[in-house]
């Protein structure tokens, strides 16, 4: 069945630090991937989006691609706000039903 | 923000008791799910309708039932809650046209003693 696996946690950055989470799935046909963040007390909101190989998705300064050869999808932000604390899952659908399969989840706390 | 309301946002009961949970839409959306969240598990898909009376289960609907009698509500019932069913549920709606694209709702905490 579909899997998506990431990174363990938590992550703690100081401000202005480079991040990466990485990601990585497993899944029957062609996937679209996704990054999904959870700030603390609401639900999950979605942050970006990548539909085919070697796309990129990017938001709030936030990019992911799309890497088929090595089935990824890694989170990258240049450099990280205290406001970017929160969970952040990866997630993959194969279209049906629109269903959503989930990664664990990881914590990101960035510090002043 | 999209027009989901769950209620109720917080629950304590106890072992063996039903419970029920709603989530209600405004947007008219097709789809509409409800996960639950756990620690080292990220979300999981307990169901999920793809229309009205239309359902169908997900990774871990052992223990749950579902309903969907008006496109706008989608309760969740908890025969027989459990200590394992303690957890914070999330219901979510998706239009379907962009697949994997869903929106939230705020969530459902669960405790069961």
């Amino acid at each position: 069945g579909d899997s998506v696996t990431q990174m363990e946690g938590p992550v703690t950055l100081s401000e202005e630090a480079f991040l990466t989470i990485n990601c990585t799935y497993t899944a029957t046909g062609y996937p679209s991937l996704f990054w999904y963040v959870q700030y603390p007390g609401e639900g999950l909101q979605l942050l970006l989006k990548a539909t085919k190989a070697d796309d990129k998705g990017s938001n709030k300064g936030f990019e992911a691609t799309y890497r088929k050869e090595t089935t990824s999808f890694h989170l990258e932000k240049g450099s990280v706000q205290v406001s970017d604390s929160a969970v952040y899952f990866c997630a993959l659908s194969t279209g049906a039903n629109s269903k959503l399969t989930f990664g664990k989840g990881i914590t990101l706390s960035v510090r002043p | 923000d999209a027009g989901i309301t769950q209620s109720p946002r917080h629950k304590v009961t106890e072992t063996g008791t039903p419970v029920t949970l709603r989530c209600h839409q405004t947007e008219n959306h097709r789809y509409m799910y409800w996960y639950r969240q756990d620690p080292g598990h990220g979300l999981r898909l307990i169901h999920y309708s793809y229309g009205v009376k239309d359902t169908d289960k997900g990774e871990v609907s052992d223990g749950y039932s579902v309903s969907r009698s008006k496109t706008e509500d989608f309760l969740l019932t908890l025969e027989s809650a459990t200590s394992s069913q303690t957890s914070v549920y999330f219901c979510a709606i998706s239009p379907g046209q962009k697949a994997g694209e869903l929106f939230f709702g705020e969530g459902s905490r669960l405790t069961v003693l």
